[in-house]
């Protein structure tokens, strides 16, 4: 077990309303990730950071804004949810205690936005 | 980072050894190949990765082909559990850079029969 919780688990909102989902990591990793996974297209990467307040844009970040202001959250921001935005999210992190080679996923956080 | 190329899907019996192929025939000399698998409704996990030598873990062996052009994931005695999607991934192994990114394809569905 890496230390890695997301919150909420499931999330259902309406088109136009802001939602963040929190990943929450205990083992001081340097790096953070948010992915979104879709039926035929795998995961895929929105954010990462690879520090407190460092953080880059990854192929799908349009619509998603992100923010890392201590080690052990790395939060996501839809500003105004749109029923594209319906998916699967994952965080993971890497580095810390563990192999930077090593990417640990988080349980996935299901939004739905109606 | 070089693209992957995997069967969409595969069946195995079970306790018989499964062999996941993965072509990657544009890697790069810098470049690792990676493989994780992700159980149903769960986040992905890293099973093991390599450059050119053969690699075995507690969970699998990954053997790559001399000119580094494909290679094989081999679960010695596959179980139920075994069923999952598993994505072979190449990537410049980090080493506390920046750029700890992965690009995930839509992988191989192992099938793991009774």
């Amino acid at each position: 077990d890496a230390g890695i919780t997301q919150s909420p688990r499931h999330k259902v909102t309406e088109t136009g309303t802001p939602v963040t989902l929190r990943c929450h990591q205990t083992e001081n990793h340097r790096y953070m990730y948010w992915y979104r996974q879709d039926p035929g297209h795998g995961l895929r990467l929105i954010h990462y950071s690879y520090g407190v307040k460092d953080t880059d844009k990854g192929e799908v970040s349009d619509g998603y804004s992100v923010s890392r202001s201590k080690t052990e959250d790395f939060l996501l921001t839809l500003e105004s949810a749109t029923s594209s935005q319906t998916s699967v999210y994952f965080c993971a992190i890497s580095g810390g205690s563990f192999s930077y080679n090593e990417q640990f996923f988080g349980p996935g956080t299901r939004l739905t936005v109606l | 980072d070089a693209k992957t190329t995997q069967p969409p899907s595969m069946d195995c019996a079970e306790g018989r050894a499964a062999n996941l192929p993965c072509n990657h025939s544009t890697i790069s000399g810098n470049e690792y190949v990676y493989w994780y698998r992700q159980i149903h409704s769960q986040g992905p996990q890293y099973i093991i990765h390599g450059l050119k030598n053969n690699e075995t873990n507690e969970m699998a062996s990954l053997i790559i082909t001399e000119d580094r052009k494909s290679s094989t994931l081999i679960l010695p005695h596959a179980t139920l559990r075994d069923t999952a999607v598993y994505y072979c991934i190449v990537r410049v192994a980090n080493y506390g850079g920046a750029t700890n990114k992965l690009i995930f394809g839509t992988g191989t569905l192992l099938a793991v029969q009774p």
